[in-house]
C-alpha cells in the first residue's frame, strides 16, 4: 500500500514568517493529495487539496506543491499567525484502490510564536 | 447541518468490558470511515463502510467491529476492551472516494484501564 511520510514532526516559527512542511509518497497512482489541519481538542479538517494533473495551488496565505516526478508536495504558509498553530496532516490518495482511501503522515505540530 | 457528531466525547473502560461509539453525519454521504489517532502515529484506518449495510477492514481492524443498518451512521464495537485501544477514535464521512473530502467528527477520547 501506499506509505506517505511527512517532515518535520514539529515546528516553531515566529509570527510573520513562512512555515514549510514536506510529505514524500511511495505509489505512483496517487493522485489526490489534500492537507488537514487539526486545531486542539478537534477533528482535523481540510484546508487545501491538489490533484495530479496541477503542480501547485494557492488559497490566500496557504499553497501546496506537487513534484509527481520525485514524489513529494509540500506545504507553504506565509505570514504566519498565532491562529495557524496546530497539527497539520498531509495525505494521499488513490483512484485506483478499492475505496480510494487517505493515507495519512504523522502529523507536524506547527507552533507560531507572537 | 450539525456535520459528522460522535458520542460519547469520553470513556474509562475498564480491561475486558465492551462499548460502542456511535458516529452520525446528516450530509447524506455514502462512504464513512473508523480512525483511531495515537500521539506521532496520524491517523490510522479501523474500518470503514462504502454504504448502508456494507463494512470493510482497514488497516488496524483487530478487536474492533463495525455496523452500518443505517446510511447516517457508523457505530464502532470494543468487544473487550485492551489498554492498547487507549487512543482517540475519529469518525469521518465523503460523498465519494478518492478526491472528496473527508468530514471528521470531534472525536471520542477512551481510556482503557
Amino acid at each position: 500500500g501506499e506509505n506517505v511520510e511527512q517532515h518535520p514532526s514539529t515546528l516553531s516559527v515566529q509570527e510573520g514568517d513562512s512555515a514549510v512542511i514536506k510529505c514524500t509518497y511511495s505509489d505512483s497512482a496517487s493522485n489526490y493529495f489534500p492537507w488537514y489541519k487539526q486545531e486542539l481538542g478537534k477533528g482535523p479538517q481540510l484546508i487545501i487539496d491538489i490533484r495530479s494533473n496541477v503542480g501547485e495551488k494557492k488559497d490566500q496565505r496557504i499553497a501546496v506543491t506537487l513534484n509527481k516526478t520525485a514524489k513529494h508536495f509540500s506545504l507553504h504558509i506565509t505570514e504566519t499567525q498565532p491562529e495557524d498553530s496546530a497539527v497539520y496532516f498531509c495525505a494521499a490518495s488513490s483512484r485506483g484502490s478499492t475505496l480510494g482511501r487517505l493515507y495519512f503522515g504523522r502529523g507536524t505540530q506547527l507552533t507560531v510564536w507572537p | 447541518n450539525a456535520g459528522v457528531t460522535q458520542t460519547p466525547k469520553f470513556r474509562v473502560l475498564k480491561t475486558g468490558q465492551s462499548m460502542t461509539l456511535l458516529c452520525a453525519q446528516d450530509m447524506n454521504h455514502e462512504y464513512m470511515y473508523w480512525y483511531r489517532q495515537d500521539p506521532g502515529m496520524g491517523l490510522r484506518l479501523i474500518h470503514y463502510s462504502v454504504g448502508e449495510g456494507t463494512t470493510a477492514k482497514g488497516e488496524v481492524p483487530d478487536g474492533y467491529n463495525v455496523s452500518r443498518l443505517k446510511k447516517q451512521n457508523f457505530l464502532l464495537g470494543l468487544e473487550s476492551a485492551a489498554p492498547s485501544q487507549t487512543s482517540v477514535y475519529f469518525c469521518a464521512s465523503s460523498y465519494g472516494t478518492s478526491g472528496y473530502e473527508q468530514f471528521f467528527g470531534p472525536g471520542t477520547r477512551l481510556t482503557v484501564l
